[in-house]
């Protein structure tokens, strides 16, 4: 089955820094991969996905780059704010016949003021 | 974006009891359902996958007695933690899928279950 590793698993920076969070998958049928941000006891929220047919997506200060080739993809946030603390998640999924979702074990970003 | 609503979102119970948790797609149809468990600070687990009318999916290792599951329509799946012990006590979040050759998954807002 699909293994996906996710790192850091913390990751802090200040206001206004950037932050890179990477994963890899290993089943190379994978071809979705959604970004998930998770609050404290809240439900995960997706922020961003990409398509194994593209490159690099992005939205306002989020991007999503992926590699098939080095089979690794990786979120990306300019000017962090403290708004931005949360966990965050990534996710590989390789279609057949129904979506499963398999979750790198999350970073948690700490955004300081 | 497709809204999954959950019930309860929080409930305490005595050891031995058990508890039934409802997901439900409220603007879409969901012919295919997930059950994930997350403990503190981990990330989630995906227990079982739920499909409208047939037999639900389990993960290797989560009990099938145990962890009822029934999705009989195509907006409600039930998870029914039987005879429940202090160690699940856990977050489960269920998450929905409408029919699309890439599903994006939408989660419902949890359930804290705490067992006594």
């Amino acid at each position: 089955g699909e293994n996906v590793e996710q790192h850091p698993s913390t990751l802090s920076v200040q206001e206004g820094d950037s932050a890179v969070i990477k994963c890899t998958y290993s089943d190379s049928a994978s071809n979705y991969f959604p970004w998930y941000k998770q609050e404290l006891g809240k439900r995960p929220q997706l922020i961003i996905d990409i398509r194994s047919n593209v490159g690099e997506k992005k939205d306002q200060r989020i991007a999503v780059t992926l590699n098939k080739t080095a089979k690794h993809f990786s979120l990306h946030i300019t000017e962090t704010q403290p708004e931005d603390s949360a966990v965050y998640f990534c996710a590989a999924v390789a279609y057949s016949g129904y979506s499963t979702l398999t979750f790198g074990k999350g970073t948690m970003l700490l955004v300081s003021p | 974006g497709a809204v999954v609503s959950q019930h309860p979102s929080r409930v305490i119970c005595k050891s031995g009891t058990s508890v039934k948790i409802e997901c439900r797609s409220l603007d879409f149809q969901a012919t295919t359902m997930f059950w994930y468990r997350q403990f503190p600070k981990k990330s989630l687990m995906l227990m079982a996958t739920s499909n409208e009318g047939s037999k639900a999916t389990y993960e290797q290792g989560v009990e099938k007695d145990k962890f009822l599951i029934n999705h009989a329509s195509l907006t409600l799946s039930t998870l029914t933690v039987t005879s429940a012990h202090p160690e699940d006590s856990s977050f489960y979040i269920c998450s929905a899928s409408p029919p699309s050759p890439y599903n994006e998954q939408f989660f419902g807002p949890g359930t804290r279950l705490t067992v006594l």
